[in-house]
């Protein structure tokens, strides 16, 4: 069985970069693409953006000037680092995977970490 | 404007029927991408329960059903119990984004 496990900083000040990682175990890495989602406290889901283990990526066109997801095959693992934090960005993080496809379900998630921005 | 409009609440008594609409447009929904959805427990990550349209993932009941017609999807419990009480979430693929879209998010209460 799949699972996914991220880890990083949880307290961020503004003007810092949020740095997050996520590592698949026991499963197949490159069979999917690999994301990033998160969950301001109380609201709804966003997507982040997205990759897969040859290192294509796509980001959500909202927050593309300040994220940068990355690949490490060899360790069945996938970053993201959202740069200029702001309290908007306090959320619930998660990383999941899907199918290859347009149009993909995101069928595995890891358990969600919150990240807080704050003075 | 690439969004996916659900109603924030719906509510049943326990076995019952209940249905969530998703409302997009022609550069999701109506497009002809799949729909999925999620539910969400309490305190714990999203859990695909209805993949492409109308598939059920292994493990899911067959209480659970989806549905989509032009730019427009629905989610159907039947049978409602207690533990669905749980908030919904659409998702498909939006050409404008080139990337997924989801829901606002509908909370159930049973």
């Amino acid at each position: 069985q799949v699972q996914l496990q991220q880890w990083g900083a949880g307290l961020l000040k503004p003007s810092e970069t949020l740095s997050r990682t996520c590592a698949v175990y026991g499963g197949s890495f490159s069979g999917y693409y690999w994301s990033w989602i998160r969950q301001p406290p109380g609201k709804g889901l966003e997507w982040i953006g997205e990759i897969n283990h040859s290192g294509s990526t796509n980001y959500n066109p909202s927050l593309k000037s300040r994220v940068t997801i990355s690949v490490d095959t060899s360790k069945k693992q996938f970053s993201l680092k959202l740069s200029s934090v702001t309290a908007a960005d306090t959320a619930v993080y998660y990383c999941a995977g899907g199918p290859y496809g347009i149009g993909r379900s995101f069928d595995l998630w890891g358990r969600g970490t919150l990240v807080t921005v704050s003075t | 404007q690439s969004v996916l409009t659900q109603p924030p609440s719906v509510s049943g008594a326990p076995g019952q029927r209940v249905t969530i609409s998703c409302t997009g447009s022609s550069s999701n929904i109506g497009a002809g991408y799949d729909v999925h959805w999620y539910q969400q427990l309490p305190g714990t990550a999203p859990k695909l329960l209805i993949y492409g349209n109308s598939n059920r993932p292994s493990g899911v009941p067959d209480r659970f059903s989806g549905s989509k017609s032009g730019t427009s999807a629905s989610l159907a419990i039947t049978g409602l119990q207690a533990e669905d009480e749980a908030d919904y979430y659409c998702q498909s693929y939006d050409s404008s984004l080139s990337g997924s879209l989801f829901g606002g998010g509908t909370k159930l209460t049973v």
